[in-house]
């Protein structure tokens, strides 16, 4: 089942603007990762927060963690219509188990 | 540099058919991966291999084998296909068990 379950499950924005998503999860973990799906293609790698980790930068990316509400969240600033795709949060366990996906939230950037 | 190449990318049986879907990754990664992705239900994992000569169900097995050919294939095979089947499936790859997964492009299966 899953682990992470991302909130909002749809997201539209203006190009400009800023876009949060956040993710949840129930078990102790020793990362967490972001991964965005373009429309009929595979998952790409984002980034990823150990659990030692409280916040985290790449490029327009931030990402936060918060182990004591198991949560994270995934800022992208000024969001571009590039940007439009599904983003997922998988969880790397503690107990050596495959990552765990989240069902994603689906983001649309207008022009 | 090809990265996870999955075969074929689309696919049309009817019920009781079987297939092979094929993965390749030339990154040396030691485990990898089947996926499948429904729509509202995200990736569900089907399979893994943790290293070389391993196989492990995942949360979704059923209907389904596996095949971890040498490092660098993992292939996966359904034997009497049935149209719950109807999904696309994505291969990945990583080094570690709980490290960046690379993915390949999806193989998009209809079970008529």
């Amino acid at each position: 089942s899953q682990q992470g379950e991302e909130d909002p499950q749809a997201l539209s924005i203006q190009e400009g603007e800023n876009a949060t998503m956040n993710c949840s999860y129930k078990t102790s973990i020793n990362n967490l990762q972001w991964y965005r799906q373009n429309s009929g293609r595979g998952l790409v790698h984002l980034i990823l927060i150990r659990s030692n980790e409280r916040e985290k930068h790449s490029g327009r990316l931030r990402v936060t963690l918060d182990t004591s509400k198991k949560s994270s969240s995934l800022l992208i600033t000024a969001s571009r219509a590039a940007d439009t795709a599904s983003y997922f949060c998988a969880t790397g366990n503690s107990g050596n188990t495959p990552l765990v996906f989240g069902k994603g939230t689906r983001l649309s950037v207008i022009a | 540099n090809a990265g996870v190449t999955q075969t074929p990318k689309f696919q049309v049986l009817k019920t009781g058919q079987s297939m092979t879907l094929q993965c390749a990754q030339d990154m040396n990664h030691n485990s990898m991966y089947w996926y499948r992705q429904d729509p509202g239900m995200g990736l569900r994992l089907i399979y893994y291999s943790a290293s070389e000569g391993t196989t492990d169900k995942g949360e979704v097995p059923n209907g389904y084998n596996v095949s971890r050919l040498n490092k660098r294939e993992f292939s996966l095979r359904l034997e009497s296909a049935a149209p719950s089947q109807t999904s696309v499936y994505f291969c990945a790859s990583g080094q570690g068990i709980t490290g960046e997964l690379f993915f390949g492009e999806g193989s998009r299966l209809t079970v008529l």
